[in-house]
């Protein structure tokens, strides 16, 4: 298995527009998240899908980000417009635990966001 | 707020000791601890686990600890090797839910 896949691997954009972010899960994986690594904050939940179904998005800093996952093997991030304090890492992780346990995941190598 | 709490951000330890990283929690709630190990320009991959209804495991040379009433938990690395050398995230769940990370603590570990 490739493993969790994201792309692209560097973003570099300006101040304003729009950028997004990509993932494909591990084949079979039910469950999906979006996590936000900077400096001050460590490693940041920003939304958690289960069954494509988004069950908590409490992490989303605020209205210009946005999530979706259109079926089971992709996911899309997505940042309108974007800020300068939104350069981050971000993470697209999966996981295929059923029932209580959603805690091995499997991270993808992230994207580097950097908003000038 | 963190509930999860890495108080040192980095760590250097020589070849052939032993490294200690620790990690304390605030949410009582939580039954279920993880270590993630991150290399440059990679993604976190998984290392060790504990059920809070446990207070040590082990796997090779890597033992994590938990001590629920101090709600601490540390992870020992013995003996440490120069390829050991990564940042490491605690990582804590109740009830299944999504993972809670600390912000890292790197390892440094020199010839």
């Amino acid at each position: 298995d490739a493993g969790v896949i994201q792309s692209p691997r560097h973003e570099v954009t300006e101040m304003g527009q729009e950028v997004t972010l990509r993932c494909k899960p591990i084949s079979g994986h039910n469950s999906l998240f979006w996590y936000r690594q900077t400096m001050m904050r460590g490693l940041e939940l920003l939304i958690y899908f289960n069954n494509n179904v988004p069950i908590d998005d409490s992490g989303m800093p605020e209205d210009r980000f946005s999530a979706k996952m259109p079926n089971a093997s992709f996911s899309t991030l997505k940042i309108q417009p974007s800020e300068p304090r939104d350069s981050a890492v971000y993470f697209c992780a999966s996981s295929g635990q059923t029932g209580r346990r959603n805690e091995k995941l499997f991270f993808g190598s992230g994207t580097q966001l950097s908003v000038l | 707020d963190q509930q999860v709490k890495q108080n040192s951000p980095s760590l250097s330890v020589q070849e052939g000791r032993i490294s200690i990283l620790n990690c304390d929690y605030t949410n009582s709630m939580f039954d279920y601890f993880l270590w993630y190990k991150k290399y440059p320009a990679e993604g976190p991959t998984f290392l060790i686990s504990i059920s809070s209804i446990k207070d040590k495991n082990e796997d090779g040379r890597f033992t994590v600890f938990l001590n629920k009433s101090a709600k601490h938990l540390s992870l020992h690395i013995v003996p440490s090797q120069p390829g050991d050398s990564a940042v490491y995230f605690c990582a804590a769940s109740f009830s299944g839910y999504a993972l809670n990370f600390g912000k890292g603590t790197s390892l440094l570990v020199t010839p």
